[in-house]
């Protein structure tokens, strides 16, 4: 099974600030990467990129993605407050599907 | 609008078997993979299992492999999970997900709590 790892598991920040959320794969995942917020525990979880980079409809330009290697960050580059949650990256490249362990930001 | 709407979650003896249900409506469901998603209290989410548009491929995580079934009727738009020999770290909210592309998960319904316990 291909393994995602998260780091930080937290992170306390400011509105306004930019935060950066990184995800590594154990191994090449070609760009099948995801990200999904998670406003709080037991909340319907929120698709925010697909592709490691690819924005979803609707989500804020705020929020973008890239890739270096098996290495996938998620940059939000003006935190709001409704952008205070949990966020997950998930592997789409073969299953079994699996996700990070979760970042959780918090309001500093 | 899409909507996701689960049901069929409840307290289960270990041993036990549920089965849950997915009622989806605002696209054509037959057009789209379907899975589940479960997240146990306090921790993290787990992908559970994928079904094709059809539903003539089916896909499990180890840890339910042989115990749960994946299943749509594509005349319904519903999609089932049949749960059964249920354990205790069974316990989670099912959330099923309409599959855009193969494990992408672009709409998510709000959930049903599955609690194992005796």
């Amino acid at each position: 099974d291909i393994q995602m790892t998260q780091s930080p598991s937290s992170l306390s920040a400011s509105v306004g600030d930019r935060v950066t959320i990184t995800c590594r794969a154990s191994q090449s995942i070609s760009t099948y990467l995801n990200w999904y917020q998670q406003q709080k525990p037991g909340k319907a979880p929120k698709l925010l990129i697909y592709g490691a980079s690819s924005l979803q409809s609707g989500v804020p330009s705020r929020f973008s993605g890239s890739e270096s290697g098996t290495d996938y960050t998620l940059t939000i580059s003006s935190l709001q407050p409704e952008d205070f949650a949990t966020y997950y990256c998930q592997q789409n490249y073969n299953t079994p599907y699996t996700f990070g362990q979760g970042t959780k930001l918090e309001i500093k | 609008e899409v909507q996701l709407l689960e049901s069929g979650g409840g307290l289960a003896q270990p041993g036990g078997s549920l089965r849950l249900s997915c009622a989806a409506s605002g696209f054509t469901f037959s057009d789209y993979v379907m899975t589940w998603v479960r997240q146990a209290p306090g921790k993290g989410l787990e992908w559970v299992s994928t079904i094709s548009h059809s539903g003539g491929s089916t896909y499990y995580a180890d840890s339910v492999k042989g115990r749960f079934t994946i299943s749509r009727d594509n005349s319904k738009n519903t999609l089932y999970l049949q749960m059964s020999s249920l354990r205790a770290e069974d316990t989670a909210i099912y959330y099923c997900a309409k599959d855009t592309s193969w494990g992408i998960f672009d709409h998510w319904g709000q959930g049903t709590l599955v609690t194992v316990s005796s």
